[in-house]
This record gives C-alpha cells, structure tokens and sequence, in this order.
C-alpha cells in the first residue's frame, strides 16, 4: 500500500467524455505531480504543483486540466481525449525539499476508447 | 532527449546472484534517485545520492555516482525473486529553471528466477 491514494484505478472513457483523476495524500507534502507512464517506458512528466500553484506545465495538450484544490488533493480532469493518450497516470508528492524523493500512487490506468 | 540511459534494457539472473544497473545522464545534477516499479503499479522509491556523494547503502542495495562520468549503478546483492521489477534512474537537474522536475532514464527490466 502507498501513502498517496489514486482513484478510480481503471478508467474506460470514450473520445466525447469527460472525467477526472483523483489524486490524496495526507503526508503534508507540498508539492504534488502528475506522471504519464506508456508500456514499457518511463513517467513522463506532465504537471507540478508547488504550495497549490501550477508550477511546471511540460507543454501538455489543454484536453488535460490539472486542479489542486487543496494541499491534500490532487486531480487531473479529461476531456476529448484521444485512442493514443491512454496510459498509466501516475500521481506523486513530497517534501518542498530538492533532495527530497517523490512518493507516488499506484496509478490510474486510462484507456480511451 | 531522455536525461538519463540505462543498461542493460533487461537482466536475467538466478537467485542469489548480484545485478548491476548503469544510469547515464547528461547535465549536472542535484542529486540521483533510484526507483522500483512491479508491473502495472506505481514507483517506489529505494535510494536517493546526492551530487556531492559517491557511494551509499541500503540493506541489499548499494548504488555508486560519478559525477566526472555522469553515470551512476545500482548493485542488488543476493537478490530474490520478489526483486522482480522495472528499475528506474532518475535525476534533478542542478540549476533547472523548475523546481521538483525529475527526469527518468528508460529503465532496466529485472528477472530474478527462482
């Protein structure tokens, strides 16, 4: 078990959907990350959050909109995705300390149908 | 362009033998971290070195990092079948205009047999 909790596990959702990711941790960690993970290869970063600001966007299409509503929560919310983003969703957190590690969740595991 | 390189791409063993990892990376760095991943979950972290370090251990593990070469390995002594996972390199790069931006190596795909 991990300390950051990700639900739903599995997500099927048609290309005209709309739904989210949920992302908690209770760890008082400050800065908080969504990862895209494709088979066989490694998290791609998408987003960071630092003290609830978005701090780090890496050029993600606008069908994924990040929200963190408070310093325990995290989501990710879809819409109009396509067949090729679908993936692992990887969420993390930790400290607000540079040689601190990232504690991740189990993940959400996408597919666009 | 991937940060950090792993090899091997995959590593067969038996039991009770020792597995190296290699990580090789590109810019200077903060610091490097290792991670596990078991198939299809999410990524737990074993080891963090930082830049100004050159050696660390943890229990089975023990991981090297030269800074001149850019490259780091991962050592897993004795190893079990349950060490049966995808491990990851990953790095903070030194001086980044983003903080908490990790960059992950491709990974190396361990089988342990028992």
């Amino acid at each position: 078990d991990t300390e950051v909790t990700q639900t739903p596990k599995h997500l099927v959702m048609g290309m005209t959907n709309k739904k989210s990711l949920k992302c908690e941790q209770h760890m008082g960690h400050r800065a908080m990350y969504w990862y895209k993970q494709k088979a066989k290869k490694p998290p791609e970063l998408m987003f960071v959050y630092s003290y609830e600001k978005l701090s780090i966007n890496e050029s993600v299409p606008s069908r994924f909109s990040p929200e963190c509503p408070n310093s325990s929560l995290l989501n990710l919310h879809l819409h109009a995705l396509q067949p090729e983003d679908s993936a692992l969703y990887l969420c993390a957190s930790s400290p607000r300390d540079p040689n601190s590690p990232l504690h991740f969740g189990n993940g959400t595991r996408l597919t666009v149908t | 362009s991937q940060q950090g390189e792993e090899d091997p791409q995959a590593l067969s063993i038996q039991e009770g033998e020792n597995a190296t990892m290699n990580c090789s990376y590109k810019t200077s760095i903060n610091n490097l971290q290792w991670y596990r991943q078991n198939s299809g979950r999410g990524l737990v972290h074993l080891i963090l070195i930082r830049s100004n370090e050159r050696e660390k251990h943890s229990g089975r593990l023990r991981v090297t990092l030269d800074t001149s070469k850019k490259s780091s390995s991962l050592l897993i002594t004795a190893s079990r079948a349950a060490d049966t996972a995808s491990y990851f390199c990953a790095t903070d790069e030194q001086g980044g205009t983003s903080y908490g931006k990790l960059t992950f190596g491709q990974g190396t795909i361990l089988t342990v047999h028992p």
